[in-house]
């Protein structure tokens, strides 16, 4: 069992209000990744961080916002939510260590925005 | 384009049966190969990474197998359980970018009955 964790696991809001999904993780990794995915579908990449003070997007545009202060936490903000960005919201670290690529993934959080 | 390809999209079979799951990738350059397993409502869980010179991995009732002239790979599920019922996942990594980019399959649903 992975040491990572996000809450809330589940969040209904209506549209136009600002959120924070939580992640944090106990293994000390310095990469961290949000990933968004629709049921059957593939997972994409939305933000990731090498370290503190390092975020970066990913392949999917997104209008959320990342931030990693410290090594162990990585929350991502929706400034004003909207129905489009319902889905599942998945959290990821990983060791930078060669050899130590496999991803740890968070339970997830499942977002409804009505 | 790289892509990764997975069949088939949904599967059911009876317990105790065996099967096997397919991942068809388009990557380059490649780097490695992972099969992840995620349960509904959680985050996906490594079952197995492969590299470009390793043909076959196992991992308890689960077995990989990797063709890179092909770029083909396989899962098999010997003895099938119920709580084998989930969503298998094909990862890709390249080795063209620091970040070891990943591409994912869309997964194959498999649902095993009693």
């Amino acid at each position: 069992e992975a040491d990572i964790y996000q809450t809330p696991r589940y969040l209904v809001i209506g549209t136009g209000k600002k959120i924070t999904l939580e992640c944090s993780q106990t293994m000390g990794h310095d990469k961290m990744y949000w990933y968004q995915q629709d049921p059957g579908m593939e997972l994409h990449l939305i933000h990731y961080s090498y370290g503190v003070n390092s975020t970066e997007k990913g392949d999917l545009s997104s209008e959320s916002t990342v931030s990693r202060i410290r090594t162990e936490h990585f929350p991502l903000t929706l400034e004003s939510a909207r129905p489009s960005h319902t889905s599942q919201y998945l959290c990821a670290s990983s060791d930078t260590r060669p050899g130590s690529e496999t991803q740890y993934f968070g339970p997830g959080t499942r977002l409804l925005v009505l | 384009k790289n892509q990764v390809e997975q069949s088939p999209q949904s599967l059911i079979i009876l317990e105790g049966k065996n099967c096997t799951l397919q991942c068809n990738y388009t990557v380059s350059p490649f780097s490695n190969l992972r099969w992840y397993k995620q349960d509904t409502g959680r985050g996906p869980v490594s079952l197995t990474i492969m590299t470009f010179s390793e043909n076959t991995k196992s991992n308890r009732r689960y077995t990989a197998t990797l063709d890179a002239d092909t770029k083909q790979s396989s899962l098999h599920i010997t003895a099938s359980q119920l709580s084998d019922s989930a969503s298998y996942i094909c990862v890709v990594s390249d080795r063209g970018s620091t970040l070891g980019r990943l591409y994912f399959g869309r997964g194959t649903q498999l649902t095993v009955w009693p």
